[in-house]
Order: structure tokens, then C-alpha cells, then sequence
């Protein structure tokens, strides 16, 4: 299964509403995760099946979508957001999208 | 808290093997499912193997399949991936990664991951 993310990358500043997009290239249901990946650090799972926020993870992220196209939502950039965000699927052998770079 | 270490990557030769650990920590690793993940330079994530709670069943990546051996050993809270035949698109930061009760197919915790370089 190809996933397709976009942008590739964005530029934002602290505050702003962001918004991300994943494809899958067929019907995942709802078997869609996002992590974030700073660089040196351990990547880390942010949101689950789609629209589940894993524990710890700040409110102001969110996700939605079900079937191919699905959506991570930063409601209100921290400085500790930026780094490469990806979207990966669930339903069978896992498959990652390219990753969005978000520059704060 | 959970905590993955990896370690053993290094520098080796085209067709040379290493073997990468991953140590862990804060949860009962007999009882889940485990992955490496990998990320080559200015590239991004790849999924490379999948071992089940107790070794059972294993999945590999085409790109992998036939040269790396991924195992554990549950006495000792460690993972393995044994690489053979390496080659240069090996280059990569070797992550292992925790998979969730819920599913095998996805990433819970994640390591900081070890570098494995294949040049002559």
C-alpha cells in the first residue's frame, strides 16, 4: 500500500493552525497512525487509527479520515513541533508516507 | 517509563553482516510484538522486520528478505536484527520499535536508533 503525504514541506509560525494530508492507494478503513520524528531523537507515535490521541500527546493535535484520505491537524504550533511528521498505515505490512518537514 | 536502546551499528564493507541490539526497558517485553525500522540518509522511514511476542512468526521487507534475520530473547529483554550481504542502500539509522497489544502493524515507542554506514 503506497501513502502519499502532503505537503513535502511547510513553513509556519508559533500559533498557526496546520494542517497535513495523507493518501493511502486503497481503502485502509481507519488503520491510519502519525508520528513525529525531531532529528537525533526517537520518532514518536502521536495519533492512532486515525483519530485517537496517544497518551501523553498534547490536545492540539488531531486527525481524522477513514478509507484513503486522512488529515493531522496542529490547532496551534509550539516550538517544539517542528521536525518531519509521517503518516503510516496499519492495515497490512507497514508503509509510510514521505514525510512532511515542518519548519517553525 | 519504556526505553529502547539500540546499539552494535558501525561501519562495514559491502557483503560484510553486523548484528544491531535492542535493549528494553519499562514494560513486559515477552508479551509484545517487535520491529526494526530504518531510515537511510535524507530519505524517510522504512519498515524492515516484525517479530512476534515469541518469535514465532516473523515478517520481513522485499528489500531485506533473505539477508537479515530478525530474533529476541525474552530471558534478557533484547532484540536482534542479524544483517548479511550488506550493501551500500543498507546506509541507514536502524531503529527498533514496540509494537501495540491492539496490532502488529504499528509503532507505540520507538528507539533513537543506531547507524549502520556500508562503505568500502
Amino acid at each position: 500500500i503506497q501513502m502519499t503525504q502532503s505537503p513535502s514541506s511547510l513553513s509556519a509560525s508559533v500559533g498557526d493552525r496546520v494542517t497535513i494530508t495523507c493518501r493511502a492507494s486503497q481503502n485502509i478503513n481507519s488503520y491510519l497512525n502519525w508520528h513525529h520524528h525531531r532529528p537525533g531523537e526517537a520518532p514518536r507515535l502521536l495519533i492512532y487509527t486515525s483519530s485517537n490521541l496517544q497518551s501523553g500527546v498534547p490536545s492540539r493535535f488531531s486527525g481524522s479520515g477513514s478509507g484513503t484520505d486522512f488529515t493531522l491537524t496542529i490547532s496551534s504550533l509550539q516550538p517544539e513541533d517542528f521536525g518531519t511528521y509521517y503518516c503510516q498505515q496499519s492495515y497490512s505490512l507497514p508503509t509510510f508516507g514521505g514525510g512532511t518537514k515542518l519548519e517553525i | 517509563q519504556v526505553q529502547l536502546v539500540e546499539s552494535g551499528g558501525g561501519v562495514v564493507q559491502p557483503g560484510g553482516s553486523l548484528r544491531l541490539s535492542c535493549s528494553a526497558s519499562g514494560f513486559t517485553f515477552s508479551s509484545g510484538g517487535m520491529h526494526w525500522v530504518r531510515q537511510a540518509p535524507g530519505m524517510g522511514l522504512e519498515w524492515v522486520a516484525f517479530i512476534r511476542d515469541d518469535g514465532g512468526n516473523k515478517y520481513y521487507a522485499d528489500t531485506v528478505k533473505g539477508r537479515f534475520t530478525i530474533s529476541r530473547d525474552n530471558s534478557a529483554n533484547i532484540l536482534y536484527l542479524q544483517m548479511n550481504s550488506l550493501r551500500y542502500e543498507d546506509t541507514a539509522v536502524y531503529h527498533c520499535a514496540k509494537a501495540p497489544h491492539t496490532t502488529y502493524w504499528s509503532f507505540e515507542y520507538w528507539g533513537r536508533g543506531s547507524l549502520v554506514t556500508v562503505s568500502a
